[in-house]
């Protein structure tokens, strides 16, 4: 079965500090996609970054960058002079095949870190 | 918005109460899915409809829990004879489309947090 590991349970930083969260998956599939999503108080789920498991190129996007290793399972996401308003609780997420097999859909979340950000 | 709305926002029920969740997702998109979320936790999958079709119920814990879609639109979850630990954040995601290809990512509203007293 699927499983996603987000081992920091809580991380705090001061403001403009660089900032990694780690996840670890394991499944059995080999295309999968990976996730990650935020979470403010507000509580609304939102996308942040994707990458399939056939593209281990690691890539950057503004603050935003992550570091996919499938050779230890991992997919680190890294937050660039943090700011305040990163805030949050923050997903690890994997995607496989639904039941049937037929498409991706279902989404496997890791027990998410709680990030602060002191001014 | 063009977001995924729920509603309601917050339900408050008596252990053995039925509630029914509600869940508009964006206009057009083909996949929905329901997810709980204790808390502290991160959300758990519960199931998955393409239009109107209930592809995957396999995370519905018990046969308390009841979804359907019958437009292929909106979606009600139904939890019947409430427990108190059905207490918990009731997330909606939907997404373009659900079928082979490039995977759509899921958008989500803002969740129903049902607490059982």
């Amino acid at each position: 079965a699927q499983k996603v590991t987000q081992a920091q349970t809580e991380i705090s930083v001061v403001e403009k500090e660089d900032v990694t969260l780690d996840c670890v998956y394991e499944t059995r599939d080999t295309t999968y996609y990976l996730f990650w999503y935020k979470q403010p108080p507000s509580g609304e789920l939102v996308f942040l970054i994707r990458r399939n498991s056939f593209d281990e190129q690691n890539e950057i996007s503004g603050r935003y960058s992550w570091n996919f290793q499938k050779s230890t399972s991992s997919f680190n996401f890294t937050i660039t002079a943090s700011q305040v308003v990163d805030s949050a609780v923050y997903f690890c997420a994997l995607s496989e095949r639904n039941a049937g097999g037929t498409s991706y859909g279902k989404l496997t979340f890791g027990q998410g870190t709680i990030l602060t950000v002191h001014p | 918005g063009a977001g995924v709305s729920q509603s309601p926002r917050y339900k408050v029920a008596k252990r053995g109460q039925d509630v029914a969740l509600r869940c508009d997702p964006i206009s057009g998109h083909v996949s929905l899915f329901w997810y709980q979320q204790a808390l502290g936790q991160g959300p758990e999958f519960l199931t998955y409809f393409q239009n109107e079709a209930q592809l995957d119920k396999s995370g519905l814990p018990s046969d308390r829990f009841f979804a359907e879609r019958p437009e292929g639109s909106v979606s009600t979850l139904k939890i019947q004879r409430t427990q108190q630990e059905d207490s918990a954040v009731y997330l909606c995601a939907s997404s373009f489309s659900g079928g082979r290809g490039a995977y759509n990512e899921q958008f989500f509203g803002p969740g129903t947090r049902l607490t059982v007293l």
